[in-house]
């Protein structure tokens, strides 16, 4: 079983729509979550970052994070265009006497049609 | 603000030659720096992390190599390219305690 399972995609939707992005892990041990987009060529960008159950919200992004289903989402409000690229959950943790990892999901690709 | 700069963008090279692929940090000191490899259509596999000037932790045996001669840099090697080294290679920097990782805009080889 892999640390984090990230729905593969790929996911088409109209503009406007609203979008989930789901990723699973299993390691009750992983305390910090990012998601980060990933345009086609490009390094990943971080996105969002959050340590807590519950939601976090910023602007038209909305992270979720279910430590005790260890279930984490990104929705995307008013989806456009401009959103169309890979989306990565990842998870950070902190092996003993090491430098914190950040293991991820295998990446979703979004497209917004206009 | 911080910056991480990775070149060259791209790369073609022939199998069994070297590699060097370098990556800088600006505005932070003290980084831990991390090299990753992203197959397409798949995650990042960390290849390399380092703490410190000359400490290099390796995630993955193969025939790539890292080094940290100065404090905010950080180069990944090969003596003798193989095909299967062809991939986006992609440098990151995180600052201290649980802080989240930067990425650059990575380099992309092609090993023919």
């Amino acid at each position: 079983q892999k640390e984090v399972e990230q729905d593969p995609g790929p996911l088409s939707v109209p503009e406007g729509a609203i979008v989930s992005l789901n990723c699973t892990y299993s390691n009750s041990a992983f305390q910090y979550f990012m998601w980060y987009r990933q345009y086609s060529r490009k390094g990943p960008e971080l996105l969002m970052y959050t340590y807590s159950s519950g939601n976090k919200e910023d602007g038209r992004f909305t992270a979720q994070v279910d430590k005790s289903s260890k279930y984490i989402s990104l929705f995307i409000r008013d989806s456009q265009p401009s959103d169309s690229a890979t989306y990565l959950c990842a998870i950070l943790f902190r092996r003993k006497g090491s430098a914190r990892q950040l293991t991820f999901g295998s990446g979703t690709q979004l497209t917004v049609l206009p | 603000s911080q910056t991480i700069h990775q070149w060259p963008a791209t790369l073609v090279q022939p199998v069994g030659s070297p590699l060097s692929l370098e990556c800088t940090v600006e505005g932070t000191s003290n980084p831990n720096l991390y090299w990753y490899r992203q197959a397409a259509g798949r995650g990042l596999q960390l290849l390399f992390y380092s703490v410190g000037i000359g400490q290099i932790s390796s995630e993955v045996p193969q025939n790539l190599s890292a080094s940290r001669p100065q404090d905010r840099q950080f180069i990944l090697s090969s003596k003798k390219l193989l095909l299967s080294d062809s991939g986006f290679y992609l440098c990151a920097w995180g600052g201290q305690a649980n802080s989240p990782l930067h990425f650059g805009n990575g380099t992309r080889l092609t090993v023919t």
